[in-house]
């Protein structure tokens, strides 16, 4: 069964270092999107994406989020200079046209 | 906005006995309605929906039914066994702003249910 991957799995940084989170979404899907869960907290939405824009973003993702798909399959967050609020997991979705989200497992983000 | 409230858990029952886990919403408009479960390890999982009020979501023996007058999308299931252990989410799902198929999942905090032998 097709499904989203994420990597990695685990990522441990210093605070204002840059971090990259991949995702492989599933391949004839054509929306991807980033979500965020702080420890203990709800599953946030932070931005979706579509035909090699953003679609819509949150309030949370600010100038320094960015995301990407620098070529056909992967999808990738960069957190330009992380803080310690952005320990969280971030997870990768997709969907085709049925507004049925597939989530990968997600890459939890520790800020030291 | 919209949002969503759940049951605070933890949730710890005997294998085979009744669940409910509470979730209400607020929304305007016709938003549809998920329960995602993530198991240990796991990402999050479809595990049921429901598109229009009074219809009911089923699957692994889990149901919802989507109540509009209560704004509400209760969680069931009979006889729940070790293997449903997980965190439960529910959900309400509408077309993001810049229309199309672009949709925004808003969720509740997640329900952690404990299945014990």
């Amino acid at each position: 069964e097709p499904e989203v991957t994420q990597t990695p799995s685990h990522q441990v940084t210093q605070m204002g270092q840059e971090v990259i989170l991949r995702c492989v979404p599933i391949s004839n899907h054509l929306y991807f999107y980033w979500y965020r869960q702080i420890l203990g907290q709800k599953v946030e939405f932070l931005v979706s994406f579509y035909n090699n824009e953003i679609s819509e973003k949150s309030e949370i993702f600010d100038d320094q989020f960015s995301v990407e798909r620098p070529d056909g399959s992967n999808f990738t967050l960069k957190i330009r200079s992380t803080k310690l609020e952005d320990s969280a997991m971030y997870f990768c979705a997709s969907s085709e046209h049925t507004g049925e989200l597939f989530f990968g497992e997600g890459s939890r983000l520790t800020v030291l | 906005g919209d949002s969503v409230t759940q049951m605070e858990g933890p949730v710890t029952l005997s294998e085979e006995a009744f669940l409910t886990i509470n979730c209400t919403y607020t929304a305007t408009g016709y938003p549809s309605l998920f329960w995602y479960v993530q198991y240990p390890g796991e990402g999050l999982q479809l595990l049921l929906k429901a598109t229009k009020a009074d219809d009911k979501g089923s699957n692994k023996g889990f149901e919802a039914t989507y109540r509009k007058e209560t704004t509400s999308f209760h969680l069931e299931k009979g006889s729940v066994q070790v293997s449903d252990s997980a965190v439960y989410f529910c959900a309400l799902n509408r077309v993001g702003n810049s229309g199309g198929s672009n949709y925004k999942l808003t969720f509740g905090k997640g329900t952690l249910l404990t299945v014990n032998p």
